[in-house]
């Protein structure tokens, strides 16, 4: 199994611009979830879906950041606009199930707002 | 809002000596899970534990869940330089799928 897949794997951006960040779950995951890590802050659930179904959004800090996951196999973050205080490494995770907390990385984005 | 505490932030030790971290929270966990990342990777889970009371041990690592549900510690028993790493708990409550971690603790082995 590859686990979970993201990229890019780096994204160097200018403020204002939108940012799209991309994660291939486990296949056979039905729980996905986004997370953020900085220094000051850690690792903070932003949203996760269930059956491609979003089911907790409320660590999604604003308006500019919105989550999609069309299929089971595909899930996008995306900024819009995006801004300096947004630069963090952006990492995907998913689970075989709902009660099932053990959850699988990836290796992250690093994104970096400048 | 919940959170966890994890201490100690930060440690160095000699490689071979025992390693001993451990988290606590305000609130009661059903789960706790344990797990380490490295530079430039994402979190890898070492240890899952379910039910209050529960030791389970990974080779070299041991952690336990906390009889009042709301504590877990992890040690690392003859620490070896490929230990190095940040190892974050990380807690889950009630039957609900998301996990909150710790803010982690950064372990470094002298050869």
């Amino acid at each position: 199994d590859a686990g979970v897949i993201q990229s890019p794997r780096h994204e160097v951006t200018e403020m204002g611009q939108e940012v799209t960040l991309r994660c291939k779950p486990i296949s056979g995951h039905n729980s996905l979830f986004w997370y953020r890590q900085t220094m000051m802050r850690g690792l903070e659930l932003l949203i996760y879906f269930n059956n491609n179904v979003p089911i907790d959004d409320s660590g999604m800090p604003e308006d500019r950041f919105s989550a999609k996951m069309p299929n089971a196999s595909f899930s996008t973050l995306k900024i819009q606009p995006s801004e300096p205080r947004d630069s963090a490494v952006y990492f995907c995770a998913s689970s075989s199930g709902w009660e099932n907390t053990e959850a699988f990385f990836g290796q992250g984005t690093r994104l970096t707002v400048v | 809002g919940q959170q966890l505490n994890q201490s100690p932030q930060s440690m160095f030790i000699q490689e071979g000596e025992d390693v001993s971290m451990n988290c606590t929270s305000s609130s009661i966990f059903n789960t706790w899970l344990w797990y380490k990342q490295e530079p430039g990777e994402g979190p890898v889970l070492l240890i899952a534990l379910y039910k209050a009371g529960e030791l389970t041990s990974n080779g070299r690592l041991t952690a336990q869940f906390g009889i009042t549900r709301k504590d877990s510690f992890l040690n690392i028993s003859a620490s070896i330089p490929s230990d190095v790493g940040i190892y974050f708990c990380a807690g889950q409550r009630g039957s609900q799928g998301n996990l909150i971690f710790g803010k982690g603790t950064k372990l470094s082995v002298k050869p």
